[in-house]
């Protein structure tokens, strides 16, 4: 078993749906959790950051963990076409010099 | 990518030839790293470093070598290229670890024919 799962998709929504993205891990010493957002052809971007547990709200974006699941998720409102990019979750425990663990991501097309 | 540049942008070269990649950033952070990324299998961790001359092994470093010997800069070489490392190459830093997350360089686009 991975240490971290995502379904790849594709994801194809219209504009304005709500996104949900979802990873599954099974590393319990994971404390820090991340969504990265990377459009075609450029560097993955941080968008996301949450520490332990919650809820975390920035714009259109709600970042959610459920530490007791092992699941965690991305939700995006109102989402936009501009929104259509490869998603990936990553995670790290709390030793700094460990390297964050990534899902595959997952690809999302918001169509107008 | 702000404080954080890879070259070449993009490189063919031809099988058992060694290829050196090379990121650079100016944000004077400790933690490098190295990823290839390729359909199917997402990011996939090559080597990185957590000082000069420190560095270590990621699940894929067969085949790859790295050298840091100041703060700035990361070398990545092929030794010997072949045409299973054909991939999307991003380096990453980060101040402090994993748990400050990373930026990305714009990656490098390698064909080994």
């Amino acid at each position: 078993q991975k240490e971290v799962e995502q379904d790849p998709g594709p994801l194809s929504v219209p504009e304005g749906a709500i996104v949900s993205l979802n990873c599954t891990y099974s590393n319990s010493a994971f404390q820090y959790f991340m969504w990265y957002r990377q459009y075609s052809r450029k560097g993955p971007e941080l968008l996301m950051y949450t520490y332990s547990s919650g809820n975390k709200e920035d714009g259109r974006f709600t970042a959610q963990v459920d530490k007791s699941s092992k699941y965690i998720s991305l939700f995006i409102r109102d989402s936009q076409p501009s929104d259509s990019a490869t998603y990936l979750c990553a995670m790290s425990s709390t030793s700094g010099n460990t390297p964050l663990v990534f899902g595959k991501g997952t690809r999302l097309s918001v169509i107008a | 990518d702000a404080g954080i540049t890879q070259s070449p942008r993009h490189k063919v070269t031809e099988t058992g030839t060694p290829v050196t990649l090379r990121c650079h950033q100016t944000e004077n952070h400790r933690y490098m790293y190295w990823y290839r990324q390729d359909p199917g299998h997402g990011l996939r961790l090559i080597h990185y470093s957590y000082g000069v001359k420190d560095t270590d092994k990621g699940e894929v470093s067969d085949g790859y070598s790295v050298s840091r010997s100041k703060t700035e800069d990361f070398l990545l070489t092929l030794e010997s290229a072949t045409s299973s490392q054909t991939s999307v190459y991003f380096c990453a830093i980060s101040g402090g670890g994993a748990d400050y997350g990373y930026t990305f360089g714009s990656g490098t686009r390698l064909t080994v024919v």
